[in-house]
């Protein structure tokens, strides 16, 4: 079946710094790509999608870049806030909209 | 505003009860989910459905079942509550086509004593 592999956390940056979040998959043919993100408390919010190969999902000032040959979807930001402290999910999608996750990366922004 | 609507933010439940958890979406989605979230593991698919009474099992379905009658409501449901079930169940919904999202709902963190 599907799976997730991201980079170990907790992360901790200072604010406006660079983020990158590292995201590879296994997955059957070409599945859209998702992150997701958790603010305390909450449940899940779509951060950003990536529907085919080569396709860059942005949104807030992140982006991720779906990149067939490595099968990676990696997170980046330029200047982080501390609002953005979080969980955030990395996700292929497959049938019926199912969602196969990786275990989560915390980060923790410091003003 | 979409909404997915989870009953309870919290419950402590006995061990040996049955725990009924609902959640209800608003967005006539076709699809619904069930995942538990545990520290270290991510999200885990525990059952998801596609239309009404029709269910498929997710990657652990053990200890659950599910039931949906209406289209806009999905229950999970532990039939015998251990204290292992302790975790946040999360509830989301999604049309069919694989490239557009699911939403979420608030979650709901069970505590089995």
């Amino acid at each position: 079946g599907d799976s997730v592999t991201q980079m170990e956390g907790p992360v901790t940056l200072s604010e406006e710094a660079f983020l990158t979040i590292n995201c590879t998959y296994t997955a059957t043919g070409y599945p859209s790509l998702f992150w997701y993100v958790q603010y305390p408390g909450e449940g899940l919010q779509l951060l950003l999608k990536a529907t085919k190969a080569d396709d860059k999902g942005s949104n807030k000032g992140f982006e991720a870049t779906y990149r067939k040959e490595t099968t990676s979807f990696h997170l980046e930001k330029g200047s982080v806030q501390v609002s953005d402290s979080a969980v955030y999910f990395c996700a292929p999608g497959s049938s019926y909209g199912k969602l196969t996750f990786g275990q989560g990366t915390i980060l923790t922004v410091h003003p | 505003d979409v909404k997915v609507t989870q009953s309870s933010r919290y419950l402590v439940k006995r061990t040996g009860e049955k725990v009924f958890l609902e959640c209800v979406q608003d967005m006539d989605h076709e699809n619904m989910f069930w995942y538990r979230q545990d520290p270290g593991l991510g999200l885990r698919l525990i059952y998801f459905s596609y239309d009404v009474k029709m269910k498929e099992k997710g990657d652990i379905p053990e200890g659950y079942s599910v039931s949906r009658e209406k289209k806009e409501r999905f229950s999970l449901i532990l039939e015998s509550a251990s204290t292992n079930q302790t975790s946040m169940y999360l509830c989301a919904s999604s049309f069919t086509p694989s490239g557009l999202e699911a939403f979420f709902g608030q979650g709901t963190r069970l505590t089995v004593v």
